[in-house]
């Protein structure tokens, strides 16, 4: 089956650094791919859909410079939390989609926890 | 607009007990509907997906759910559970047609007691 993969799983970063995290489509290439963030106990928030070579749509709400987002090609994406601060500390999932129209599929991640001291 | 409500925060079911996990839909179209699970600290694992077809569609681990047009629900089932089955279930739902994403339910805990 297709499998999507995340690095790094956990990262603890200090107020005020960048974090980068990478999603990887490992047996397939990717049409789109898709970042949602999660809180404790809640459910799943879209961020921003990228498409591979175009920027991304942010959802309303979502700061575009603070969460950059870069899609080089079809099996990778980048979420990259620019000047991290303690509430952007979360659970990141991205998912990869395949297929046009109607029946595309998203296959998720295993998810990134990030903790910002 | 699309939106997905999962009524109960927490379902807690005896081992070898049915168990019922409540979804309802609202989307400006037909639906794909789909249910995931989640695993502390885990991402989503795909359950199973109502695309067209028969209304009851059987997925992963024994589950399966029904998709009701009229009453616009998509409740997962298993005939069974299992301790193991305790996790975080969130239900979504999309357009069947063109580009449209993935909303998703806020999630219901399943606690399966021995």
């Amino acid at each position: 089956g297709a499998v999507v993969s995340q690095h790094p799983s956990r990262v603890i970063c200090k107020s005020g650094t960048s974090v980068k995290i990478e999603c990887r489509s490992l047996d397939f290439q990717a049409t789109t791919m898709f970042w949602y963030r999660q809180f404790p106990k809640q459910s799943l928030m879209l961020m921003a859909t990228s498409n591979e070579g175009s920027k991304a749509t942010y959802e309303q709400g979502v700061e575009k410079d603070k969460f950059l987002i870069n899609h080089a090609s079809l099996t990778l994406s980048t979420l990259t939390v620019t000047s991290a601060h303690p509430e952007d500390s979360s659970f990141y999932i991205c998912s990869a989609s395949v297929g046009t129209g109607g029946r595309n599929e998203q296959f998720f991640g295993p998810g990134t926890r990030l903790t910002v001291l | 607009a699309q939106s997905v409500a999962q009524p109960e925060d927490q379902v807690n079911v005896a081992e070898g007990n049915p168990l019922t996990v409540k979804c309802t839909y609202s989307v400006s179209g037909n639906p794909y509907l789909f249910w995931y699970v989640q695993y502390p600290n885990r991402g989503l694992q795909f359950l199973l997906k109502y695309i067209t077809g028969d209304n009851l569609v059987k997925g992963s681990y024994g589950f399966e759910a029904e998709f009701n047009k009229s009453q616009t629900s998509f409740h997962l089932k298993k005939p069974s559970a299992l301790v193991s089955d305790s996790a975080l279930y969130f239900c979504a739902v999309r357009l069947n047609s063109g580009y449209s994403t993935l909303t998703f339910g806020k999630g219901t805990m399943l606690l399966v007691s021995p």
